[in-house]
Parts: C-alpha cells; structure tokens; sequence
C-alpha cells in the first residue's frame, strides 16, 4: 500500500540558510500534519492542513511557514536556520473520517535535517 | 487532550506477552485512547485505539478499565521488532484535525 512520502530525506544546511521539506500523503487523504522531533525527544506538532486550509498550529517558529497545494501535497517552507532547528521532521496524513477521535495519522519516514 | 502517564521504560524476554500501562485519570467521557509505536528512526505508527471496551487487531490487544481511568496495551507474544517507544494518547471526539500530543511514552527493550 502507498504511503506517507517525503522528502528529501536527508538534508544539510548552514545556520541562517533556508530548506524547504515536501510531503505527497496518502493517496485521498486530505489531511496533512508536521511534526518536529529533537534529538532523544518525543515528537512536538507543528502544523496542520486540511483541504489546503490551516487548520491547527503548533509550536512552528515563526521563522517556519507551511502550506498544502492544490494535490494534497504539503510544503514546509523554513528560513534563517538555526542549530536547534536540527531534529527529524515527520510529516503525516489522514482522511476525512466522521468523528475526530477516530482519526487515525499515518507518518512519513522523515527528513532528518542537519544545520551546521 | 487529557494527561496520560506511562512508565519510562519496560523490558520483555522475546515470545513472552507484554503488558504497556497507561494511566489516564482525568479522561473525559469522549475520549477515545490511542495507543502509537516509534521504533528506532522511524515515524510513528498506529497500534490500535478504543473508547471502553477491549479491542483487538492483528498487532496487539488493548484493555481498558471499566472506569476508564487506565488502559493497557498487550502484545501477546513480544519479537525483537516490537522494540519501540509506545504512546498512550487521548483523542478527543470533536478534535478532527487536532494534533496528536506525544509522550513521554514507554521505551520498550525485547530481549533474545
């Protein structure tokens, strides 16, 4: 079955630049969601769309913008890099089900993102 | 979402079943209790959810008190793949969209 893809997986960067993370969900899932996850820490929520609309913010820096396009795909956009913005970011999806208590996320691999 | 409290950590012997507590004592009546898995450099993955009656699937079973104040996962029979970190978390019934909040789970050790 198709899953949660991103990418890149693997990215480097230097303090101040800027990256850019893509996510292509699950096949008829309208829902995406970001999240950061630190070194030996849980993973913290971001941001969420939903039918190209925000729909929940996070704790994403200001610094950090995201936005989901036309093909449910999602971008998280990042500028002025700093070192602790090194961490895994996972990007997930779900479809539109009746009751929110049933959702069920589905998670992308992960970019693990370096700022040197 | 309400508070869950759940060990740091558990250690199991391989082929043995595991059992994962989740306290969750200020669960409101539409709660519904998820439970995820991390291994190791992976995203999350879905384990299994209920709201009150014991619920099984394919890779584990979750039973929940008749109170509702705790619940726990069990893995009948543990592999060395079940190393994870698992996330006892509540999901509201009118949150569609809402973030799932994550830990402090339980790291699980499975030993040969």
């Amino acid at each position: 079955a198709a899953g949660v893809i991103q990418s890149p997986r693997h990215l480097i960067k230097e303090k101040r630049e800027t990256a850019t993370l893509k996510c292509y969900p699950i096949p008829r899932h309208d829902t995406v969601y970001w999240y950061q996850q630190g070194p030996g820490q849980d993973p913290q929520f971001l941001i969420s769309f939903y039918e190209k609309m925000q729909s929940d913010k996070g704790s994403i820096p200001d610094r950090f913008s995201a936005q989901q396009f036309s093909d449910y795909h999602s971008e998280l956009n990042m500028s002025s890099l700093e070192l602790g913005d090194s961490a895994l970011y996972f990007c997930a999806s779900s479809p539109r089900t009746s009751g929110g208590a049933l959702e069920t996320q589905y998670f992308g691999p992960g970019t693990r993102l370096l700022v040197l | 979402d309400a508070k869950t409290t759940q060990p740091n950590s558990m250690e199991s012997n391989e082929e043995e079943p595991v059992h994962l507590p989740c306290n969750h004592s200020t669960i409101s009546g539409t709660d519904y209790i998820h439970w995820y898995r991390q291994l190791p450099s992976q995203g999350p993955e879905y384990v299994i959810h209920g709201l009150t009656s014991n619920v099984n699937n394919r890779m584990a079973s979750l039973a929940i008190a008749e109170d509702r104040k705790s619940s726990t996962l069990i893995l009948h029979r543990a592999t060395l793949r079940d190393a994870a970190v698992y996330y006892c978390i509540l999901r509201d019934d009118d949150n569609y969209g809402q973030n799932f909040v994550f830990g402090p789970g339980t790291r699980l050790s499975v030993l040969p």
